[in-house]
């Protein structure tokens, strides 16, 4: 079955800094990768997602790409602002068995004001 | 609107006691999904329905037990209660299969197990 792994669990950034976080997967047949952010306390909630087809997505502050080959997909956030500590996660949804989205561990980033 | 509705918000068990959550949602979703989340580990899949009358096991089903009771609602039992089985619990809804689009999360359910 599918295996997402994310790096890294922490993260602090400064104000302002950009923040990257990076996730594996190992099941070929995935072809569906969003990204969920979990504020402290609330319900994980779908900020941005790509599908295979796809290398690179974006919507205003955060992008995500995608590297097939590599099975590799990453969250890229730009000009953080302190309501962007939360916790983020990866998942994967392989193609065959389509509702078995698979999650990340997660990363906690804190943005330092 | 509520979108997906758990209960209990917070339940405390003993070993060996029994207990079922539920989950109601009222986007006219035809899938429904139930996940643990523990410190360290994510969110890991313990069953889903991928359709009315329908249900399969995810990641970690050991314990636990589900009844698609009909469209709307999707119910979670644990029959002998285990301090592993100590977590947040969430239910979840999407369209169809999870990877043509996004997953509505409820607000949890914290459940502790002494």
């Amino acid at each position: 079955g599918e295996n997402v792994e994310q790096h890294p669990s922490t993260l602090s950034v400064q104000e302002g800094d950009s923040a990257v976080i990076k996730c594996t997967y190992s099941d070929s047949a995935s072809n569906y990768f969003p990204w969920y952010k979990q504020e402290l306390g609330k319900r994980p909630q779908l900020i941005i997602d790509i599908r295979s087809n796809v290398g690179e997505k974006k919507d205003q502050r955060i992008a995500v790409t995608l590297n097939k080959t590599a099975k590799h997909f990453s969250l890229h956030i730009t000009e953080t602002q302190p309501e962007d500590s939360a916790v983020y996660f990866c998942a994967a949804t392989p193609n065959t068995g389509g509702f078995k989205t698979i999650f990340g561990a997660g990363t906690r980033l804190f943005v330092k004001a | 609107n509520a979108g997906v509705t758990q209960t209990p918000k917070f339940q405390v068990l003993k070993t060996g006691q029994s207990m079922t959550l539920q989950c109601a949602q009222d986007m006219n979703h035809n899938s429904m999904y139930w996940y643990r989340q523990d410190p360290g580990m994510g969110l890991r899949l313990i069953y889903y329905s991928a359709s009315e009358g329908t249900t399969d096991k995810g990641e970690v089903p050991n314990g636990y037990n589900v009844s698609r009771l009909n469209k709307r609602e999707f119910s979670l039992r644990l029959e002998s209660a285990a301090p592993s089985q100590t977590s947040v619990y969430f239910c979840a809804s999407s369209w169809t299969s999870g990877n043509t689009g996004e997953l509505f999360f409820g607000e949890g359910s914290r459940l502790t197990v002494l």
